[in-house]
């Protein structure tokens, strides 16, 4: 979906390096999400936010931090990455007024590798 | 506690024939259900969506699922395959407009021959 931008799409590091995520959002929605793909296993939750000040963890936060910087901006770090953060990850977001407050939106993913 | 499983990790069906993407789901709470796509190297696509009004939902592209509370399950089925359709599926479960608790089963890989 256009309306949700995640930066980079690609990304290389080492072992040991942080790593920043961005999502971006142009849809006006309250709840973000962060979520991680790895193959076998759908989604899986890190993080999701339901407004700039609150902050939640999700099924899978160890080794994840998250800022909430605006509205439309959630980052995901790796304070320190290992192998098996190599993953698929995927920002999401969803309204919380109205009558679709159930669905969330996708932004492209990032596939982030960790040598 | 909800779970989702989609019983086929991989289907594969000619172009121009039915297919046929299963999922059992369960679930503590009345559920919403959903159908997401994904292409390669693309993000989710939001293929239908189930809330609690007419059990057959009709969704983008042909797709359309069924919602059987009896037998828990929420197939995902279009009756003719274009080549493409050739996708990643999720089906997907979170008790009705609770939208931060998500469960996604693990993905059918749909492949469609010419």
């Amino acid at each position: 979906d256009a309306d949700v931008t995640q930066t980079p799409r690609n990304r290389i590091t080492k072992t040991g390096k942080r790593i920043m995520l961005e999502c971006s959002q142009t849809k006006g929605h309250d709840r973000m999400y962060w979520y991680r793909q790895d193959p076998g296993l759908g989604l899986r939750l890190i993080y999701y936010s339901f407004d700039v000040k609150d902050i939640n963890k999700g099924e899978i936060s160890d080794g994840y931090s998250v800022s909430r910087q605006a509205q439309a901006k959630f980052s995901l770090s790796l304070e320190s990455a290992i192998p098996n953060q190599t993953a698929l990850y995927f920002c999401a977001t969803s309204d919380l007024r109205g009558i679709d407050t159930d669905t969330q939106y996708f932004g492209p993913g990032t596939r982030l590798t960790v040598l | 506690a909800q779970s989702v499983t989609q019983l086929d990790s991989h289907v594969s069906v000619s172009e121009g024939t039915p297919v046929l993407l299963r999922c059992n789901y369960s679930s503590s709470y009345s559920p919403s259900l959903f159908w997401y796509v994904q292409h390669p190297n693309k993000g989710l696509q939001l293929l239908l969506k189930y809330t609690s009004a007419a059990t057959l939902v009709k969704g983008i592209n042909g797709f359309e699922a069924e919602f059987k509370k009896s037998e828990t399950s929420f197939h995902l089925t279009k009756p003719s395959a274009h080549m493409s359709d050739a996708a990643e599926y999720f089906c997907v479960v979170t008790p009705y407009n609770a939208g931060n608790m998500l469960t996604f089963g693990g993905g059918t890989r749909l492949m469609v021959k010419p």
